[in-house]
């Protein structure tokens, strides 16, 4: 079964554009997490979407944003992207939620601003 | 506020030798454990979970233990391997919720 895919790998912008990431969960699953990682910071919880809908979100500004299709893929889109942005953007997708369930994340997309 | 913590951000240990990390919390209505692996760009690739009805878990080289008194979390690795270096992280998540919620990473250097 393949896993989790982000798309792309790897950006460069720069500041006040916007950006949209894409991510494909393993088959069958229905939950998608997005995740930020910058150094020392770990990784901060942004949202998950389960079923199209978004079921909790993170303290990120409103600049940050998502959607799911219903497929089950979601993209995640910044807009007015600033320096302090640039990041590790991490999906992750789990088969159900709210549950114990666990999370298979992909290899993320990292996206610089300048 | 940090809910999950790792307060080491490093460890060294030798080739062979027994690895612990260690993972604090706070939240008591947390109810499920995960550790997660994660080399230099790549996502974090899950290695074991624990449930808070369970006190320890394990899985071949990797033993997960869960004091709920203490809300403290460690893994160990035995016996440890080069290959196993690379930035740990825990994360938790309260019963019915949808977050998890990550610690800031140990990175562990096994050394040959």
């Amino acid at each position: 079964k393949a896993g989790v895919t982000q798309t792309p790998r790897y950006l460069i912008k720069t500041r006040g554009q916007q950006v949209t990431l894409s991510c494909s969960p393993i088959s069958g699953h229905r939950s998608v997490s997005w995740y930020q990682q910058t150094p020392g910071q770990g990784l901060q919880f942004l949202f998950e979407y389960f079923s199209e809908t978004q079921r909790n979100k993170g303290n990120f500004p409103g600049r940050f944003s998502g959607r799911q299709f219903s497929n089950s893929r979601s993209e995640m889109n910044v807009s007015t992207l600033e320096l302090g942005d640039s990041a590790l953007y991490l999906c992750a997708s789990s088969l159900l939620s709210g549950g114990a369930e666990t999370q298979y994340f992909g290899p993320g997309t990292r996206l610089l601003v300048l | 506020d940090q809910q999950v913590k790792q307060n080491s951000p490093s460890l060294s240990v030798q080739e062979g030798r027994i690895s612990i990390l260690n993972c604090d919390y706070t939240n008591s209505m947390f109810d499920y454990f995960l550790w997660y692996k994660k080399y230099p760009a790549e996502g974090p690739t899950f290695l074991i979970s624990i449930s808070s009805i369970k006190d320890k878990n394990e899985d071949g080289r990797f033993t997960v233990f869960l004091n709920k008194s203490a809300k403290h979390l460690s893994l160990h690795i035995v016996p440890s391997q080069p290959g196993d270096s690379a930035v740990y992280f825990c994360a938790a998540k309260g019963q019915g919720t949808y977050k998890y919620i990550f610690g800031t990473g140990t990175r562990l250097k096994v050394l040959a």
